[in-house]
């Protein structure tokens, strides 16, 4: 298997509504990322976790809120988010200690109303 | 982090060779060069890295100048399906993928 699964594809939510954006790796990557991606701008660093520990938060807003369960599944809990939130959100992993070989999922494109 | 320079856009012909530059002037001596491209609608991909050498991979070629402050990477004939976004990353033994603004490729028939 070498894909990262992301779900939902699409999602819609309201400012006070929480949900949770999911991804998913059976390579044996150690190293796991959430990115957004805001229309024609490269995507941007948000966390990044190694070992299953957060190692990076990129000074994002606690709306955020990241969870790595076990070494092949990530989450990000979303609240209270705002209109400009909304983006696409990609998953990413890789081996440990190396920017080569990541693998993205193709995302979630969130929109806030 | 050190930082590259690309242009904004560059146009190919269809079967023809392409030839994306990249400047790194203030790279380091343990940075390796990536390259990542992003097709439309998609996830970014990884396309090929280098240190020193020219690499040659399945889906492309980098050139490393002798005195490593700039780059290429070479896709041997363009078709369609290469029209994306590239991107030329700087990066060593950590994990912060930091992409700039990339090269958007658009392939004509």
């Amino acid at each position: 298997d070498t894909e990262v699964t992301q779900t939902p594809k699409h999602l819609v939510m309201g400012m006070t509504n929480k949900k949770s954006l999911k991804c998913e790796q059976h390579m044996g990557h150690r190293a796991m990322y959430w990115y957004k991606q805001k229309a024609k701008k490269p995507p941007e660093l948000m966390f990044v976790y190694s070992y299953e520990k957060l190692s990076i938060n990129e000074s994002v807003p606690s709306r955020f809120s990241p969870e790595c369960p076990n070494s092949s599944l990530l989450n990000l809990h979303l609240h209270a988010l705002q209109p400009e939130d909304s983006a696409l959100y990609l998953c990413a992993s890789s081996q440990v200690g190396t920017v080569r070989g990541y693998t993205f999922g193709s995302g979630t494109r969130l929109t806030v109303v | 982090d050190a930082k590259t320079t690309q242009p904004n856009s560059m146009e190919s012909n269809e079967e023809e060779p392409v030839h994306l530059p990249c400047n790194h002037s203030t790279i380091s001596g343990t940075d390796y060069i990536h390259w990542y491209r992003q097709l439309p609608s998609q996830g970014p991909e990884y396309v090929i890295h280098g240190l020193t050498s020219n690499v040659n991979n399945r889906m492309a070629s980098l050139a490393i100048a002798e005195d490593r402050k700039s780059s290429t990477l070479i896709l041997h004939r363009a078709t369609l399906r290469d029209a994306a976004v590239y991107y030329c990353i700087l990066g060593g033994a950590t994990n912060k993928l930091i992409f700039g603004t990339g090269t958007l490729l658009a392939v004509q028939p």
